[in-house]
């Protein structure tokens, strides 16, 4: 079975330290990665995602960068953390073949809660 | 632009009550989730829809396509119903979340 590990579930980090987020998958090959992040008060957001290897797409310009260095492996870095780097990071796994119309496949990991001080 | 509204941001029922919330959506998605996030943050997906209506217990989720509109309903409520319950629409391949509704049900 298909199952995503992320960790760690919580994080406390000073500012401007840095920062690495690790999110694998088992059970599946060449799955499409997420990273999302969720600001207090505010909706999941998706900041990467990639579809292969070595492919990353940054939908919010963020002092954050993310890396698949391997097919299941999908990270989050910073190099110097900022307050506002604080809150709810989730990581998603999805289906690479094609989505018919009620077909979904999205597999979430349990998240991890990021306070930056 | 892909939007997803829900409604209402906070919500306190007690015990027993019939609770409903409520997602719309834009248009051109492929599939809606329902998903439960717990105090300590950790999700869970409750349910996936693309037609109809689905039933898990006490949660009923219903969608219509027409109308954009998906509900999550909650017989018989319960404290430990109590977390914050977040729509997600697919356009394509991408998730789009809506910005959550805390419940909070009281004994």
């Amino acid at each position: 079975s298909q199952t995503i590990h992320q960790w760690p579930a919580t994080l406390v980090q000073p500012v401007g330290s840095p920062l690495s987020l690790e999110c694998t998958v088992e059970g599946t090959s060449n799955p499409n990665l997420y990273w999302y992040r969720q600001a207090a008060g505010r909706g999941l957001q998706l900041l990467f995602y990639s579809v292969g290897i070595g492919q990353i797409s940054s939908e919010v310009p963020q002092n954050l960068s993310a890396s698949r260095p391997q097919d299941r492996q999908f990270i989050l870095s910073s190099k110097k953390l900022l307050l506002s780097d604080s809150g709810f990071y989730l990581c998603a796994w999805s289906s690479h073949r094609g989505l018919g119309w009620g077909e979904s496949g999205y597999t979430f990991g349990s998240g991890t809660r990021l306070t930056v001080v | 632009k892909n939007e997803v509204e829900q409604s209402p941001q906070n919500l306190t029922a007690q015990e027993g009550e019939f609770i409903t919330i409520n997602c719309s959506y834009s248009v051109g998605i492929s599939a809606l989730h329902w998903l439960q996030q717990h105090p300590g943050g950790g999700i869970v997906s409750l349910f996936m829809l693309s037609s109809g209506k689905k039933k898990h217990g006490r949660l009923i989720a219903t969608i219509n396509i027409q109308e954009k509109h998906s509900s999550l309903h909650i017989t018989a409520s319960h404290p430990r119903d109590s977390a914050v319950y977040i729509c997600a629409a697919l356009y394509g391949n991408k998730l789009v979340f809506g910005a959550g509704t805390i419940l909070r049900v009281k004994s």
